[in-house]
């Protein structure tokens, strides 16, 4: 399979301010997703990220707090906005390949965000 | 409301003692199952997809198997490297196939020599 790749690996920051996390792949997928995974519980899906068009997101997720981009078919970034301690969490991209299943998702190594 | 459930919510054996994992779940037609594999600080490694009762996968010292209401995933003589938190997530057939994957908590599995 492909290598996902995701920038940063970790990152401290300040409440009220805004990172954006990259996600790489170095193939063409169909799908790509962003969870979340707070500490001692389960994977949680944000929003799948559509090319070109605006991300469809899960309930409990707004883009003004999780803005999507996916400009094409191997890339895509999600910032979150305004942060919090309550945003301290590993966010993980997910991609599905041409050619396998598309609820088959492998997963991007994560970005861990701690807010202060 | 679609669930998964895992238990136990951690499992330490010894080298060579061979166990279950349990996932259980809860949704309006199953679609399909899948089952992961997580090391710390890394994100999930996907290991099986199981789509219907009887289903069998295997891979390694790995083995998934499905019934209508649960899935087992069952090491056999497991080795230190087998450690690992294990996530068993479905997906229901409400949802299109490219769409959300609800997973459990995970068991966090350690082997000792």
């Amino acid at each position: 399979s492909a290598v996902i790749s995701q920038k940063p690996s970790r990152d401290i920051c300040q409440r009220g301010t805004s990172l954006t996390i990259q996600c790489q792949v170095d193939s063409q997928v169909t799908m790509m997703f962003w969870y979340r995974q707070q500490p001692g519980q389960s994977l949680t899906l944000i929003a799948t990220a559509n090319q070109g068009s605006e991300a469809t997101y899960e309930s409990g997720f707004v883009i003004d707090k999780f803005p999507i981009s996916r400009p094409n078919l191997t890339f895509s970034t999600l910032t979150v906005s305004n942060m919090s301690p309550e945003d301290s969490s590993i966010y993980l991209c997910s991609v599905t390949y041409f050619g396998r299943a598309l609820n088959e998702q492998f997963f991007g190594p994560g970005t861990r965000l701690t807010v202060l | 409301e679609d669930q998964v459930t895992q238990s136990p919510e951690a499992l330490r054996l010894q080298e060579g003692e061979s166990s279950s994992l349990n996932c259980s779940y809860t949704v309006s037609g199953l679609r399909g199952l899948f089952w992961y594999r997580q090391d710390p600080g890394k994100g999930p490694e996907f290991l099986f997809t199981l789509y219907s009762a009887g289903e069998e996968k295997e891979k390694e010292r790995l083995k998934a198997t499905l019934t209508k209401k649960e899935s087992f995933l069952h090491i056999t003589a497991p080795k230190p490297e087998d450690s690992a938190t294990y996530l068993c997530a479905v997906q229901a057939v409400s949802v299109w196939e490219g769409g959300k994957l609800i997973f459990g908590q995970g068991t966090e599995l350690s082997v000792k020599p």
